[in-house]
């Protein structure tokens, strides 16, 4: 079956730490997404790209990289420069042209210790 | 990109149907409305997607008057399992979440 895959499930660092959350598609959609969520809250764009090689920061993205080598993939590195990465982590795809339907992952929640 | 404004919570009974409301006045020409769904610690589903009059699917449907500047999504005869988090969306490449809608079923 076609889905999008995030992993781990929940992850745990220390501060000072760098932490790379890994999403993969396989239903050779062109754009990815990266969202972060807090308790009650909606989801907040950290990045997305919209094709291969290239990537537009969204509205948070301080503290934050991305980087995308290959179609299926689309890792979300939490630096140290990140003042509160404690949240949970959502990536998405979408297949683009007018498919405006999003595809989600199941999340990776992350806490920083 | 155009700002969405629905209601904090709602609350209803199993068998009833729920329209929840969404406006959003800045709407583009190019933008669509999709509806998602949320439950605790998952991602969003997809329930529904339109761009004018009404859209119906196996799950809901979904009303936008001819000056799009609102829609509604109407859920038939809620059960407890529709207990979620639900988001009203407008836009073309990048979609911006609000807080979304808290919607409470109960026996």
């Amino acid at each position: 079956d076609g889905g999008i895959t995030q992993s781990p499930k929940y992850l745990f660092r220390k501060e000072g730490q760098n932490v790379t959350l890994s999403c993969e598609q396989n239903l050779n959609h062109d754009a990815m997404y990266w969202y972060r969520q807090d308790p009650g809250q909606g989801l907040r764009l950290i990045y997305y790209s919209q094709i291969v090689n290239d990537f537009q920061k969204g509205d948070i993205a301080e503290g934050y990289s991305v980087s995308r080598e290959k179609k299926e993939s689309f890792p979300l590195t939490v630096t140290s420069a990140q003042k509160n990465p404690t949240a949970f982590y959502l990536c998405a795809s979408r297949a683009g042209g007018t498919d405006y339907g999003y595809t989600f992952g199941s999340g990776t929640r992350l806490t920083v210790v | 990109l155009a700002k969405t404004t629905q209601p904090i919570s709602m609350d209803s009974y199993e068998g009833q149907e729920v329209n929840i409301t969404c406006s959003h006045n800045n709407i583009a020409t190019n933008d669509y409305i999709t509806w998602y769904q949320q439950f605790p610690s998952q991602g969003p589903r997809f329930i529904i997607q339109g761009y004018k009059t009404k859209v119906t699917n196996e799950v809901a449907s979904l009303f936008i008057p001819a000056d799009r500047k609102s829609s509604t999504l109407s859920l038939p005869r809620v059960s407890l399992s529709d207990t979620a988090v639900y988001y009203c969306l407008v836009g073309f490449q990048k979609l911006v979440f609000g807080t979304g809608t808290r919607l409470l079923v109960s026996p």
